[in-house]
């Protein structure tokens, strides 16, 4: 199984382009997210997916838009980058339990390295 | 509010001695714990995860980690250090609050000096 797949992995950009950062999951999660990190600040939640259908903004959704395609896919957008966007982003997948409890694990691509000059 | 705290940022530790990477976490309700290893330019992957059963819990490639709740804390140790584990290791901690979110540390970096 490939597991969290995510593309590009690499991308440059400059400022006001758009982009869309492409993640599909092949587990049969629920749960979807898309994080960024960067040095010293950890995992930040952009935006997530608790199901199909569904999507809701975590910690810095400003300047991002996400759609959950199908149960697979799960898609990030930045409409207009800005160079305080240039970070590494990592979708995951976790399987949550009905009526909810966190207690399975997150899955991780291997994350896109965006630079927007 | 949940939130974690990882102390250190970076630790560096001898071939064969002990690693503690400390690990505190702030939750209104019982909360489920989770450390995390990134190896550089990959993804994370979990080492363990503590979710109301033991509270010493064992991981993978020899980690443990106690949940200690009147210290809010859930450190990581493994007794010998190898080169094998340097990387970069990541607390989080979830609970029936959180609404399918999960919240991370800032992350500790482990150095192995050979």
């Amino acid at each position: 199984n490939a597991g969290v797949t995510q593309t590009p992995k690499f991308q440059v950009l400059k400022t006001g382009q758009s982009m869309t950062l492409q993640c599909a999951q092949d587990m049969n999660h629920n749960s979807m997210y898309w994080y960024r990190q960067d040095p010293g600040m950890g995992l930040r939640l952009i935006y997530y997916s608790a199901s199909e259908g569904t999507t809701d903004k975590g910690e810095v959704p400003n300047g991002y838009n996400v759609s959950r395609l199908n149960k697979r896919e799960f898609s990030l957008r930045l409409e207009s980058a800005a160079p305080s966007q240039t970070s590494v982003y990592f979708c995951a997948s976790s399987k949550i339990p009905v009526g909810g409890g966190n207690t399975g694990e997150l899955f991780f691509g291997e994350g896109s390295r965006l630079t927007v000059l | 509010a949940q939130s974690v705290t990882q102390l250190g940022s970076h630790v560096s530790v001898s071939e064969g001695a002990l690693v503690l990477l400390r690990c505190n976490y702030s939750s209104s309700v019982p909360p489920y714990l989770f450390w995390y290893v990134q190896y550089p330019n990959q993804g994370l992957q979990l080492l363990l995860k503590y979710t109301s059963a033991a509270t010493l819990v064992k991981g993978i490639n020899g980690f443990e980690a106690e949940f200690k709740k009147s210290e809010t804390s859930f450190h990581l140790t493994k007794p010998s250090a190898h080169m094998s584990d340097a990387a970069e290791y990541f607390c989080a901690v979830s609970d029936a609050n959180t609404g399918n979110q999960f919240y991370f540390g800032t992350g500790t970096s482990l150095t192995v000096i050979p």
